[in-house]
């Protein structure tokens, strides 16, 4: 079965500073690999996915998360954090015996603090 | 705002109670996801439906069920409530073919249960 890790429960991380949030997963088949995000109170938000093609993928509101097939790994950056990025982030993992279906499997989550 | 309607937003209840949470997708969009975020479990898929039948079946405990209905809107029931059914439940709509995979989430309903 598919899985996805989130080694950190939070990243703090000073403004203006570079940002990482890390994941690794480990599916069958090629994967197909997204980030969330959650503000408080709220629901999940889509940030960006890879597919396939490069292993950069740009996202929304200057995200960009790193595809790594050797190392498993599907890292969330951002050259310059923001006070306003404060939030949870989700990786996730989409079940490749889903035919048809997008059902996601999730990391736990990572908490984001940016400080001032 | 993602186009996702939940209802209710808050919910409480009593054991062994019944309860149903509503779900309007985003126009157009034919799948519907339900998911459940607690803080032991995370968020689980619980299960899909596309355009009125069920797709996909995830973590979904057989005291509940869900539906979809013709105009495309979803319910899931939640029966014999118990303390642990006390989450977050999340409702997904996804526009499938142009943009596969970007799920677009309600804000939720959470249900306590006393």
């Amino acid at each position: 079965a598919q899985s996805v890790a989130q080694p950190e429960d939070q990243v703090n991380v000073a403004e203006g500073n570079p940002l990482t949030v890390k994941c690794t997963y480990s599916v069958s088949g090629n994967p197909y690999l997204f980030w969330y995000v959650q503000y408080p109170n709220r629901g999940l938000q889509f940030l960006l996915k890879y597919i396939t093609g490069d292993n950069l993928v740009k996202g929304s509101y200057g995200f960009e998360a790193e595809f790594n097939k050797s190392q498993t790994s599907f890292h969330l950056k951002k050259p310059s954090a923001l006070v306003s990025d404060s939030a949870l982030y989700f990786c996730a993992v989409r079940d490749p015996s889903g035919a048809g279906s997008y059902q996601l499997t999730f990391g736990k989550g990572t908490k984001l603090s940016v400080i001032p | 705002d993602s186009g996702v309607t939940q209802t209710p937003k808050h919910l409480i209840t009593a054991t062994g109670q019944r309860v149903t949470l509503r779900c309007s997708p985003r126009s157009g969009d034919l799948s519907v996801y339900w998911y459940q975020q607690s803080l032991d479990q995370g968020l689980q898929f619980l299960i899909q439906y596309y355009n009125g039948e069920e797709r996909a079946k995830g973590n979904i405990l057989e005291r509940f069920s869900a539906q979809q209905f013709p105009d495309l809107h979803s319910e899931l029931n939640l029966s014999s409530l118990e303390l642990g059914d006390s989450a977050l439940y999340f409702c997904a709509s996804s526009p499938t073919r142009d943009r596969p995979g970007e799920l677009f989430f309600g804000e939720g309903s959470r249900l306590t249960v006393l």
